[in-house]
């Protein structure tokens, strides 16, 4: 049950577009579209931005999209806005029937 | 609206043990399978365990298996985690969430607010 990898921070300036990545194998992130991803700010309970890997709930901004390729999903947010600022976490139904996390990414919006 | 609620943390020594609870509103829930998802000071979310709707089937991260047990009671609309042979790497909130459906796949849709377990002599 390895961890996700993701990369430790990620910056860009307000209006920009960003994208995190999230690499892991094919018992997990490419053997299945279940990858979600959630933004947590400080203090606070993790909240969910994208579903089986490209679905936005409803009430998050369109902003906010996913995709996959192979072993990688990856999250993009386009129109940076100051409140964006927060930790991004993946996380991936594995063959083991569980689930994996990735180690989390900082976002800085400058 | 969906509303998780954990409670039950607190301070135990290594080796001690501890139940947590989680009480679940807003929604059916024993149409819904549950996890417990747990974040160290300062580290990231680490997933702990998964049962489904009926309790029928539970998965547990390695780290926790044989140590941890999950049960709910669909009566009372609560989920419980019971945490034995507590070590000092168990420190962490621990959250609740509910899954989007019955199964193990379904994703983790809402969060609760967290309880915090400190494993301390």
């Amino acid at each position: 049950q390895s961890a996700l990898t993701q990369p430790a921070s990620v910056s860009g300036s307000p209006g920009q577009s960003i994208t995190i990545s999230c690499t892991g194998t094919s018992s997990d992130v490419g053997g299945y579209n279940y990858v979600s991803w959630y933004q947590q700010h400080p203090g606070k309970a993790p909240k969910l931005m994208i579903y089986d890997v490209g679905n936005r709930p409803s009430g998050v901004s369109n902003r906010f999209s996913g995709s996959k390729s192979g072993n990688t999903a990856s999250l993009t947010i386009s129109g940076l806005q100051a409140e964006d600022e927060a930790d991004y976490y993946c996380s991936s139904y594995t063959r083991s029937s569980t689930w994996v996390f990735g180690g989390g990414t900082k976002l800085t919006v400058l | 609206q969906v509303q998780l609620v954990e409670s039950g943390g607190g301070v135990v020594q290594p080796g001690g043990s501890l139940r947590l609870s989680c009480a679940a509103s807003g929604f059916t829930f024993s149409s819904y399978g549950m996890h417990w998802v747990r974040q160290a000071p300062g580290k990231g979310l680490k997933w702990v365990a998964f049962i489904r709707y009926d309790a029928s089937n539970k998965w547990y991260a390695d780290s926790v298996k044989g140590r941890f047990t999950l049960s709910r009671d669909n009566s009372k609309n609560t989920l419980y985690l019971q945490m034995n042979s507590l070590r000092g790497e168990d420190t962490a909130v621990y959250y609740c969430a509910k899954s989007s459906g019955t199964y193990e796949y379904y994703y983790m849709d809402v969060w609760g607010k967290g309880t915090t377990v400190t494993v301390s002599s």
